[in-house]
């Protein structure tokens, strides 16, 4: 069964960096686009970014561009966020999922990112 | 990349019909027919409820379809049950984007 682990969340300061990572099982994680997608405390979800099944090709929200970097190893089945220059408002749970077409039909639980001084 | 609109909340009795709108713009909505649904149960991760306007995936009762006139998107939920309490969120690709609706909580009296 197709299953996705994100992990790396915490506390981080303002202006500090953290990594995300999501561990894919159960489906062939090379042959699938994936996305990155938050949810603020008590707010709706909002997309991140997207890779392609390849790495070939990476498309981001304008609230994260150039702050924020998504990534593969098709090698590991594992999907990254790299996250810098954080705010205030990149506090949120952040999940991954895999792509079906042009829908998201398997997400992880989540990892919590909180941005505080 | 501005967010799609839906009604904050709906509510239903069980047995009924209730029907969530999702209001888009032709460079969304109107431009694609890959609007997809997701459900969310507090705490839970989303799920996949309808895709690519109107498919459902595996699983997913045929009490829950949907449909798209124009810029507009609707998921309607037939014989509501309890278990659908939850909040309801529809999420269209966007050319290079992807983008969700502000998310609808669905009360079942």
């Amino acid at each position: 069964q197709v299953q996705l682990v994100e992990s790396g969340g915490g506390v981080v300061q303002p202006g500090g960096s953290l990594r995300l990572s999501c561990a894919a099982s159960g489906f062939t994680f090379s042959s699938y686009g994936m996305h990155w997608v938050r949810q603020a405390p008590g707010k709706g979800l909002e997309w991140v970014a997207f890779i392609r099944y390849d790495g070939s090709n990476k498309y981001y929200a304008d609230s994260v561009k150039g702050r924020f970097t998504i990534s593969r190893d098709n090698s590991k089945n594992t999907l990254y966020l790299q996250m810098n220059s954080l705010r205030a408002e990149d506090t949120a749970v952040y999940y991954c999922a895999k792509v079906r077409g042009y829908s998201l039909d398997y997400w992880g639980q989540g990892t919590l990112v909180t941005v505080s001084s | 990349q501005s967010a799609l609109t839906q009604p904050r909340s709906v509510s239903g009795s069980p047995g009924q019909s209730v029907t969530i709108s999702c209001t888009g713009t032709s460079s969304d909505v109107g431009g694609y027919n890959y609007v997809s649904w997701y459900q969310q149960h507090p705490g839970k991760a989303p799920k996949l409820m309808i895709y690519d306007v109107s498919k459902r995936p595996s699983g997913v009762p045929d009490r829950f379809s949907g449909s798209k006139s124009g810029n507009t998107a609707s998921l309607t939920i037939s014989g509501l049950q309890a278990e659908d309490e939850a909040d309801y969120y529809c999420c269209s690709y966007a050319g290079s984007s992807v983008v969700f609706g502000g998310g609808t909580k669905l009360t079942v009296l």
